[in-house]
């Protein structure tokens, strides 16, 4: 099971800063934040991911609480082309013997209004 | 680079044919793997491979089939296709498995089966 809990949907109006929301209270030291978006049901697009300090890129910012429980991913002026799935994923360092697989759970679907 | 790429687009398969979806990367990425993604969820590990002749199962491994002979190409089986196998499926490859190396994903084979 996905070690996630997103809202299922947000709106956002165009132009203005989208925040997504993510708790994951039961992360483990070594695992990482990581952040994908899914468009039109196109393959998965990365956006961003961390492990302790806040981390900020040409598509969002990643803000991650200090007891790294929860975390908030930031676009900064969001457009029309930002609406998608979202998905906050906890990088699982041991599923079945391996190491590293993403586990998606059903994500934020955020829509970008005009 | 043309990344991670997917054929076909679309197949309608009968119940019991059998078939393979293909799967190339020409990043010389290690890991690959393979997701099925139903109506209004996120995605599920099927496969995995950690390199050339190294492969291990996901989530839901039954009724499919891989084998990794080359680090371009995963290629996924469908032995005995079933009604409960209609899906979309993404292909996806990173540098390695590491948690810090962002996966890239394919553009998607959508699957039915009659």
């Amino acid at each position: 099971d996905a070690k996630t809990t997103q809202p299922p949907s947000m709106d956002c109006a165009e132009g203005r800063a989208a925040n997504l929301p993510c708790n994951h209270s039961t992360i483990s030291g070594n695992e990482y934040v990581y952040w994908y978006r899914q468009i039109h049901s196109q393959g998965p697009q990365y956006i961003i991911h961390g492990l302790k300090n806040n981390e900020t890129n040409e598509m969002a910012s990643l803000i991650i609480t200090e007891d790294r429980k929860s975390s908030t991913l930031i676009l900064p002026h969001a457009t029309l082309r930002d609406t998608a799935v979202y998905y906050c994923i906890v990088r699982v360092p041991n599923y079945g013997g391996s190491q590293g697989n993403l586990i998606f759970g059903k994500g934020t679907k955020l829509s970008v209004k005009p | 680079n043309a990344g991670v790429t997917q054929t076909p687009k679309f197949q309608v398969l009968k119940t019991g044919q059998s078939m393979t979806l293909q799967c190339a990367q020409d990043m010389n990425h290690e890991y690959m793997s393979w997701y099925r993604q139903d109506p209004g969820m996120g995605l599920r590990l099927i496969h995995y491979s950690v390199g050339a002749g190294i492969t291990d199962q996901g989530e839901v491994p039954n009724g499919y089939n891989v084998s990794r002979s080359t680090t371009e190409d995963f290629p996924l089986r469908l032995l005995s296709a079933a009604p409960s196998q209609t899906s979309v499926y993404f292909c996806a490859s990173s540098y390695s498995i590491s948690v810090a190396d962002e996966q890239y994903f394919g553009p998607g084979t959508r699957l039915t089966v009659t």
